[in-house]
């Protein structure tokens, strides 16, 4: 069974268009991400979710709004899709627990490409 | 704020050899968790060892250790008798209580056959 499952693995949008990704985790975990992993491959956090709650927004344009219907699902729509989004997607989730929290698992990413 | 900082961007090990990956990381926070991750060209993140922080002891699993050092808040990763298949990239990441994950910039090791 997969652990972090995001779907689609790959999506490729004209400009403007709107899309969304999907994330499913059956770990029991409460504490869900989106990162998103530019050409260079660096790992920029977007959003956290902790039990359906928003715990962190980093700057991102509001373009991008998570939704999260409940702890094991957390799913990134984007509006008006720009050639700048294209990117890989990763959702990842772990368990909170303070100090004491447990490492991150990822899903298999999805790859935007924006045309 | 939390930074992790990777200032090998690039390396290379011949296969069977070792070799050691630097991190740096900047934190106030006293209870912590260091984490090192691998990333394969199939992009799928993978962890490869973990680090608490209020352990002395550095972790070690199979052919990867940690030399983590808190006062210099240093945490290199070795790798010992590399394998064409530890070809990646490699990523720090620091996690401090409420379950934030803060990732370097990565390092990508390629292993010479």
């Amino acid at each position: 069974d997969t652990a972090v499952s995001q779907t689609p693995k790959y999506l490729v949008t004209q400009m403007g268009n709107d899309k969304s990704i999907k994330c499913e985790q059956n770990l029991g975990h409460d504490t869900m991400y989106w990162y998103k992993q530019d050409s260079k491959k660096f790992l920029k956090i977007m959003f956290s979710y902790n039990n359906k709650e928003l715990i962190i927004n980093e700057t991102v344009p509001n373009r991008f709004s998570p939704k999260s219907p409940d702890k094991a699902h957390l799913n990134l729509h984007i509006n008006s899709l720009e050639l700048g989004d294209s990117a890989v997607y990763f959702c990842a989730s772990s368990q909170w627990g303070g100090a004491r929290g447990t490492e991150a698992f990822f899903g298999q990413g999805t790859r935007l490409t924006v045309v | 704020a939390q930074t992790v900082t990777q200032s090998q961007p690039e390396m290379s090990v011949q296969e069977a050899e070792t070799v050691t990956l630097s991190c740096t990381y900047d934190t106030s926070e006293n209870n912590y968790y260091l984490f090192w991750y691998k990333q394969p060209p199939s992009r799928q993140m993978i962890l490869v060892i973990r680090q608490e922080a209020y352990k002395q002891q550095n972790a070690t699993e199979n052919r990867f250790s940690v030399n983590f050092q808190k006062a210099a808040k240093s945490f290199s990763l070795k790798i010992s008798d590399s394998q064409l298949g530890d070809t990646a990239m490699y990523f720090c990441a620091f996690m401090f209580s409420g379950n934030q994950f803060y990732f370097g910039t990565g390092t990508s090791l390629t292993v010479i056959p």
